[in-house]
C-alpha cells in the first residue's frame, strides 16, 4: 500500500533563505508526483507536476526533484520570501490507480521577514 | 484554462438540514469529479470519486446515504450532505479530470459550518 510521508510537519526560516521540503513515498510504482500549495482557509494551487520518466520541473523559484529508486521528492524553494508561508503538499499518482492521488499530510511553511 | 469553481465558498447551516455544494468544471469537460473533505490541520481524504452518468464509487467509510454525489453532467458534480450535523463541519474541496488531461484540477473549496 502506498503511503507518503512529509517531514518535517512545520518548519520556519527567515526572508531570503533558500530552503527544501520533503516528501517520500514508499512504492516506486507511480505514474506522476504532484506539489501543491494551499493557503488557510484555502483551496489547492499546483505548483509543479513530475512524470514518473522524469528527473526534475521547474517553475520560477521553485525546483521539484524526483527520485524514484529511493521514493523521494524535494521541493527547492530559492530566496525564499514572505508570501511563499502556506503549506505545501505532495500527491503520488499510483501507476495502477483510477486517478486517485495518495497524499502527505504537508509541510506548513513560516516566512519570517 | 482548466478552472474548477465550488460553490458556494462558505456556508453555515444547522444541525439536521442538508446542503448542496456544486463543483463545475469552466473551461473543460470533466469526465471525472473526485470529492475530498479535509479537517483542520490535516490532509485531504478522498470520499468518493464520480464519473459522468454514472454513480459515484465512495470510500472505505464514507457513508453513500449521508454524502449524495450527483455527476449528471460533463462540467457539473454536486454533493449535498444530508442531515447535516457538527461533526460534518469540514472544508470539501472538489477535483476534476478532463479526457485529455492526466492530473486533476482543484476547486478553492467550500467551509461548512453545522451549527
Amino acid at each position: 500500500k502506498q503511503e507518503v510521508t512529509q517531514i518535517p510537519a512545520a518548519l520556519s526560516v527567515p526572508e531570503g533563505e533558500n530552503l527544501v521540503l520533503n516528501c517520500s513515498f514508499t512504492d516506486s510504482a507511480i505514474y506522476n508526483l504532484q506539489w501543491f500549495r494551499q493557503d488557510p482557509g484555502k483551496g489547492l494551487t499546483s505548483l509543479l507536476l513530475i512524470q514518473s520518466s522524469q528527473r526534475e520541473q521547474t517553475s520560477g523559484r521553485l525546483n521539484a526533484s524526483l527520485d524514484k529508486s529511493s521514493g523521494r521528492s524535494t521541493l527547492y524553494i530559492a530566496a525564499s520570501q514572505p508570501g511563499d508561508s502556506a503549506t505545501y503538499l505532495c500527491a503520488v499518482k499510483p501507476r495502477d490507480s483510477n486517478y486517485q492521488l495518495i497524499w502527505g499530510a504537508g509541510t506548513k511553511l513560516i516566512i519570517k521577514p | 484554462g482548466a478552472v474548477v469553481s465550488q460553490h458556494p465558498s462558505w456556508v453555515i447551516c444547522k444541525s439536521g438540514t442538508s446542503v448542496k455544494i456544486e463543483c463545475r468544471s469552466l473551461d473543460f469537460q470533466a469526465t471525472t469529479m473526485f470529492w475530498y473533505r479535509q479537517f483542520p490541520k490535516q490532509s485531504l481524504m478522498l470520499m468518493a470519486t464520480s464519473n459522468e452518468g454514472s454513480k459515484a464509487t465512495y470510500e472505505q467509510g464514507v457513508e453513500k446515504d449521508k454524502f449524495l454525489i450527483n455527476h449528471a453532467s460533463l462540467t457539473l458534480s454536486t454533493l449535498t450532505v444530508t442531515s447535516a450535523h457538527p461533526e460534518d463541519s469540514s472544508f470539501y474541496i472538489c477535483s476534476a479530470r478532463g479526457v485529455y488531461y492526466n492530473e486533476q484540477f482543484f476547486g478553492p473549496g467550500t467551509r461548512l459550518t453545522v451549527l
